[in-house]
């Protein structure tokens, strides 16, 4: 257990549809990272927060948003979903958004 | 710009033949490297990091400034190794990850 949980785990939804994924870090790690995972890109980078604010941002759509709340948990939020968008999203949380991030096991994300 | 590279999308090796997971980089400055390993889709793990220069269920990787390399490696394959291999750079806040080599282990 990396000590990052996501929820759900497991999320089936229409097109069009909006849905919020959240993610609590480890105890003690501020900095958030959201990636998503599909079968024929791999690992893309999505949005980095630090301790609340914005620090990197990466291969994420305008359709995607994303905050970290003040207890530094985070959601991303997946709007006029589009069938292409089902993939395995994973977060994952450092200390300080420098060092060895920790994986949560991911919410695997279906658009039908 | 920061980038790392992971040419093998597949490498299939037999049981108890050498691996060699190749890992480059393009980085301004020293680098800290790390391999993850995901397990049928789980969780992503931390394998090992080159700053520790520790040996993880008997892989091994050296960084290479030079070649710019940070292959990860392992005498003798065994089965339970396939799995989804990442090699991982952190910098700029955020850890960028090569596109991953799926290694499968064949009995």
């Amino acid at each position: 257990d990396s000590g990052v949980t996501q929820t759900p785990k497991h999320l089936i939804t229409a097109t069009g549809q909006r849905v919020t994924l959240r993610c609590s870090p480890r105890s003690g790690d501020l900095s958030v990272y959201w990636y998503q995972q599909s079968l024929d890109q791999g690992l893309q980078f999505l949005i980095q927060y630090y301790n609340g604010e914005e620090r990197a941002k990466g291969n994420i759509l305008e359709r995607f948003s994303a905050q970290q709340f003040p207890d530094l948990h985070s959601e991303l939020n997946l709007s006029s979903l589009e069938l292409g968008d089902s993939a395995l999203y994973f977060c994952a949380s450092s200390v300080d958004g420098l060092t060895e991030a920790f994986f949560g096991q991911g919410t695997r994300l279906t658009v039908v | 710009a920061q980038r790392v590279t992971q040419p093998e999308k597949l490498l299939s090796v037999f049981k108890g033949a050498p691996v060699e997971l190749k890992c480059n980089y393009s980085y301004s400055g020293s680098p800290e490297l790390f391999w993850y390993v995901q397990y049928s889709r789980q969780r992503l793990q931390l394998l090992l990091r080159h700053i520790s220069r520790e040996s993880i269920k008997g892989f091994t990787a050296d960084l290479n400034k030079g070649e710019t390399s940070f292959h990860l490696k392992k005498p003798f394959a065994q089965e339970e190794d396939s799995a989804m291999y990442y090699c991982a750079l952190p910098g700029g806040f955020k850890t960028i990850f090569g596109a991953g080599t799926r290694l499968f282990v064949k009995a």
